[in-house]
């Protein structure tokens, strides 16, 4: 178990580019989660997966961003026609029905991040 | 429209003395409550969990409490200890796989 590894760590883009972030769930885990994080503020829920099913889309997910998880294993997160408000740092997760442990909550592994900065 | 709220955004605690962080939700719907740790450059890691049919639960030195009339917990650290410093997130989520939802955070400082 290598935990969940995201790819880029960091990614400085000028504005008006398109990004790719990559994630790789823990192997076993069959829900995928993407969030973002902004300073000050807790991360806030994008979008996630269950397996190659894309389940629920936030407000904030706006048409320029598509997440996708082909396989029901990697997943990607592109953003196009970056703007400087997308400059925060994107956190995904990953859990599976037994990740609950003895209270039965969804506990989410999340990864290191990748964070972005747009000029 | 903030669903679970960290009014603290930080505290400071001496070495050996309890911290108390607090957290209070405004959705009748959530069931579980999850406490995150977050060192910087790190991703959150998971602390400790409660379910709404508990008021209570503890593992070694964290204990969660939860309030569900006041819509109400707190995270007890006793004794606080200086690797504890770091951003407690509080957050929670309606039955089943639901996503989380998270809290701004309290930066806890332990001071030895």
């Amino acid at each position: 178990d290598t935990g969940v590894s995201q790819d880029p760590r960091h990614k400085i883009t000028k504005r008006g580019q398109n990004v790719t972030f990559r994630c790789d769930p823990i192997s076993e885990h069959n829900r995928l989660y993407w969030y973002r994080q902004t300073l000050g503020q807790g991360p806030e829920f994008l979008t996630y997966f269950q397996n190659e099913a894309q389940l629920e889309k936030s407000r904030l997910l706006s048409d320029r961003f598509s997440a996708e998880r082909p396989k029901g294993s990697f997943s990607t997160l592109e953003i196009q026609r970056t703007e400087q408000g997308d400059s925060a740092m994107y956190l995904c997760a990953s859990s599976s029905r037994t990740s609950g442990r003895a209270t039965g909550a969804n506990v989410l592994t999340f990864g290191a991040g990748s964070r972005l900065t747009v000029l | 429209d903030q669903q679970v709220k960290q009014n603290s955004p930080s505290l400071s605690v001496q070495e050996g003395r309890i911290s108390i962080l607090n957290c209070d939700y405004t959705n009748s719907m959530f069931d579980y409550f999850l406490w995150y740790k977050k060192y910087p450059a790190e991703g959150p890691t998971f602390l400790i969990s409660i379910s709404s049919i508990k008021d209570k639960n503890e593992d070694g030195r964290f204990t969660v409490f939860l309030n569900k009339s006041a819509k109400h917990l707190s995270l007890h650290i006793v004794p606080s200890q200086p690797g504890d410093s770091a951003v407690y997130f509080c957050a929670a989520s309606a039955t089943g796989n639901t996503p989380l939802v998270f809290g701004k955070g309290t930066r806890l400082s332990v001071i030895a």
